[in-house]
C-alpha cells in the first residue's frame, strides 16, 4: 500500500510569488490535512480538507489555503510569499480525521528568497 | 493557555541504554495524547495514542504512559538503537477531538 506522496519535494521560490504544493493521500483515506513546521515554531497546523470540504483550519493568514479533489488529493496554495514562510510543509491523511492515527508524506522543503 | 511543553529539549545516549521522555499539558478537556517520531528531513511517523482510559501503551521498544491526573506523559525507550535518533513529538488533542497542540519535541541522539 503507497503512502502519502507529497510534490515536489524541495522547492526554492523568491519573494511576492506564489506556489502550490500537492499531497496524495493513502488510498481510502478521506481526510487530509496539512501542517507547517519550522525549527522556531515547530509544528503548526494549516488546515484539514474531508471529502472536498475544509472542515478545520488554524491560525495562518488568508495567503495560505487549500482545496481537496474528489480522488481526495490535495493541494495547498500559498499567495504572495514571505521570508518567514520558508519552512517544511507535511501533510497528513487519515481515514476519518485528524483525531485518529495519522499518516504523514515526507514533506516539501520550501525556501523563499 | 492551553499548552503542551516537552523535556528535555535534547538528550544524547550510547546505543543500548534506556531513556525516558516527558510530555506534560495544560489543555482541557483532554481527548488523547500522541507520540510521534520524526527523523531528520521526514515526516513524523505515529509511535501511540492514548486515550484517557489507558495508562500505558507499547509499540515494541517504545512505552508511553499517561498520567491523566497530573497531566504527564512520558515515552520510555528500551536498548536504543542508532536508528532511534530523531525528534519525538508529543501532540495532544482537546475539546472533543476538536482542537489539539503539538510539543516542540526532545531531539534524541543515540550514539554507538
Amino acid at each position: 500500500k503507497a503512502g502519502v506522496t507529497q510534490t515536489p519535494r524541495y522547492l526554492i521560490k523568491t519573494r511576492g510569488q506564489q506556489v502550490t504544493l500537492s499531497c496524495s493521500p493513502i488510498s481510502g483515506h478521506r481526510s487530509v490535512s496539512w501542517y507547517q513546521q519550522t525549527p522556531g515554531q515547530g509544528l503548526q497546523f494549516l488546515f484539514e480538507y474531508f471529502s472536498e470540504t475544509q472542515r478545520n483550519k488554524g491560525n495562518f493568514p488568508g495567503r495560505f489555503s487549500g482545496r481537496q479533489f474528489s480522488n481526495s488529493r490535495s493541494e495547498m496554495n500559498v499567495s504572495t510569499l514571505e521570508l518567514g514562510d520558508s519552512a517544511l510543509y507535511l501533510c497528513a491523511s487519515s481515514l476519518r480525521g485528524w483525531n485518529e492515527k495519522l499518516f504523514f508524506g515526507s514533506g516539501t522543503q520550501l525556501s523563499v528568497l | 493557555k492551553n499548552q503542551v511543553e516537552q523535556s528535555p529539549q535534547s538528550l544524547i545516549i550510547l546505543e543500548g541504554k534506556n531513556c525516558t521522555l516527558q510530555c506534560n499539558y495544560t489543555v482541557s478537556p483532554f481527548s488523547n495524547l500522541r507520540w510521534y517520531k520524526q527523523d531528520t528531513g521526514r515526516g513524523p511517523v505515529s509511535l501511540t495514542i492514548m486515550t484517557f482510559s489507558e495508562n500505558t501503551k507499547s509499540n515494541g521498544r517504545y512505552t508511553a504512559t499517561l498520567d491523566a491526573d497530573t497531566k504527564q506523559s512520558s515515552l520510555h525507550i528500551t536498548a536504543s538503537q542508532l536508528s532511534d535518533s530523531a525528534s519525538y513529538i508529543c501532540v495532544v488533542t482537546y475539546n472533543y477531538g476538536q482542537n489539539f497542540v503539538f510539543g516542540p519535541g526532545t531531539r534524541l541522539s543515540v550514539l554507538p
